[in-house]
């Protein structure tokens, strides 16, 4: 069974510019959760889906969004990239149970000039 | 609302020695618990987790946990740390897809 599959894996970007990210989960996930990941803050939740409807948020700007396709597989975007946005971003799957495990990504390295 | 303490930011220990990882939350109920590793530039991986039952879980290569519902700690242990077990630890809360991570602890392990 594949795991779940983040694209890019590295990439580097301009302030200003914008980025997105792809996410395709484990086969069968419906739940697709996007954390940011630096030195200083931690992982912090960005946003979860489910079925094609954001379900929960953290508390990130307007400019880092996403969406969810009909086959589960989910992009984030961040528009108008600041220095600080800089991150590892990871995405992780679900099967969407009460007891919520996540199978993570291995994360798109952003690094922005 | 819930949140995760991992007190201690970085570990040293010796390879063959035993290891401990704190990790203390706070949470209105049971909460189900996780413990997380990761390796440089990868994602996380599940090594156990605990949601009712048995206080005292088993996770992957040898680690192990103990849910202590009196000091709101999930401590993670190992017997004999290998050099490969040298990675990021994160302890984690949540109930659903409301997810929250402790800072992490990380581990470095001399030979």
């Amino acid at each position: 069974k594949a795991g779940v599959t983040q694209t890019p894996r590295y990439l580097i970007k301009t302030r200003g510019q914008q980025v997105t990210l792809s996410c395709s989960p484990i086969s069968g996930h419906r739940s697709v959760s996007w954390y940011q990941q630096t030195p200083g803050q931690g992982l912090q939740f960005l946003f979860e889906y489910f079925s094609e409807t954001q379900r929960n948020k953290g508390n990130f700007p307007g400019r880092f969004s996403g969406r969810q396709f009909s086959n589960s597989r989910s992009e984030m975007n961040v528009s108008t990239l600041e220095l600080g946005d800089s991150a590892l971003y990871l995405c992780a799957s679900s099967l969407d149970t009460e007891t919520g495990e996540l199978f993570f990504g291995e994360g798109s390295r952003l690094t922005v000039l | 609302a819930q949140s995760v303490t991992q007190p201690d930011i970085h570990i040293t220990v010796s390879e063959g020695a035993s290891l401990e990882l704190r990790c203390n939350y706070s949470y209105g109920a049971t909460p189900y618990l996780f413990w997380y590793v990761q390796s440089p530039g990868q994602g996380l991986q599940l090594l156990l987790k605990y949601f009712s039952g048995d206080t005292l879980v088993q996770g992957i290569k040898g680690f192990e946990a103990e849910f202590k519902r009196s000091q709101s700690s999930f401590n993670l242990r190992k017997p004999s740390v290998h050099w490969s077990d040298a990675a990021e630890y994160f302890c984690a809360v949540g109930v659903g897809n409301d997810m929250r991570f402790g800072a992490g602890t990380r581990l470095t392990v001399k030979p």
